[in-house]
């Protein structure tokens, strides 16, 4: 089955403490982005990777890190959790840059405290 | 400004019923427009997209139409069904751009 699948779901964190947040998807898309979701704000894109080690920032990156160290992972790092990074996380792929059906995964709602 | 708005944030209809949902845009530099449909507790998935050279695109149960003179996209959904109960979102594509711009989404209910 095509899917994208993000971990953990759900994850509660203190403020400081380092987390990932994992994304892998089994289509061979060249393209992947992660997106936050907050109330009155829809979805934002956070970064985005052209492909296997081509990663750039998108509209809200501070804060976060991105690698794509293979094509399947693009995994999202925060490597000092604010509270106001406590939003609703997801993940798409695409075939390609510009490709309009992007396959999101279920979302990892975060919280930090 | 890149921007997608939508008129309304909540719409209700009858089962049965056509649904109509609106979304207005401002960038005129998007190539294509799409419909995302989201329910609770999953991620947006793709319902259907629309060129901008285009003014109509049916898909099954499904019609989307651009207005490019007043800047305005719209996703008809026909005799709306429980399963139609989500938040849509409408998207463009931005020549060039490497994103989708999303509006801020409408639910929709559905009432038996």
């Amino acid at each position: 089955e095509a899917q994208v699948t993000q971990n953990p779901r759900y994850l509660i964190t203190v403020t400081g403490k380092k987390l990932t947040v994992t994304c892998s998807q089994n289509m061979n898309h060249e393209y992947m982005s992660w997106y936050r979701q907050d109330p009155g704000l829809g979805l934002r894109q956070i970064y985005y990777s052209m492909n296997v080690e081509v990663t750039d920032k998108g509209d809200v990156p501070e804060g976060y890190k991105v690698s794509r160290k293979e094509k399947r992972n693009f995994p999202l790092i925060l490597e000092s959790p604010s509270p106001n990074q406590t939003s609703l996380y997801f993940c798409a792929s695409s075939l390609a840059r510009g490709n309009t059906e992007a396959f999101f995964g279920q979302g990892t709602r975060l919280t930090v405290v | 400004g890149e921007s997608v708005g939508l008129h309304l944030p909540t719409l209700s209809v009858q089962e049965g019923d056509n649904s109509i949902i609106n979304c207005a845009y401002s960038n005129s530099a998007s190539d294509y427009f799409i419909w995302y449909k989201q329910e609770s507790g999953k991620g947006p998935q793709f319902i259907i997209d629309i060129r901008s050279n285009m003014d109509k695109r049916q898909g099954q149960r499904v019609t989307v139409l651009l207005n490019k003179t007043v800047k305005h996209l719209s996703l008809q959904i026909a005799a709306t069904q429980p399963g139609d109960s989500a938040v849509y979102f409408c998207a463009e594509n931005i020549r060039g751009a490497q994103k989708l711009v999303f509006g801020q989404g409408t639910r929709l209910t559905i009432n038996p």
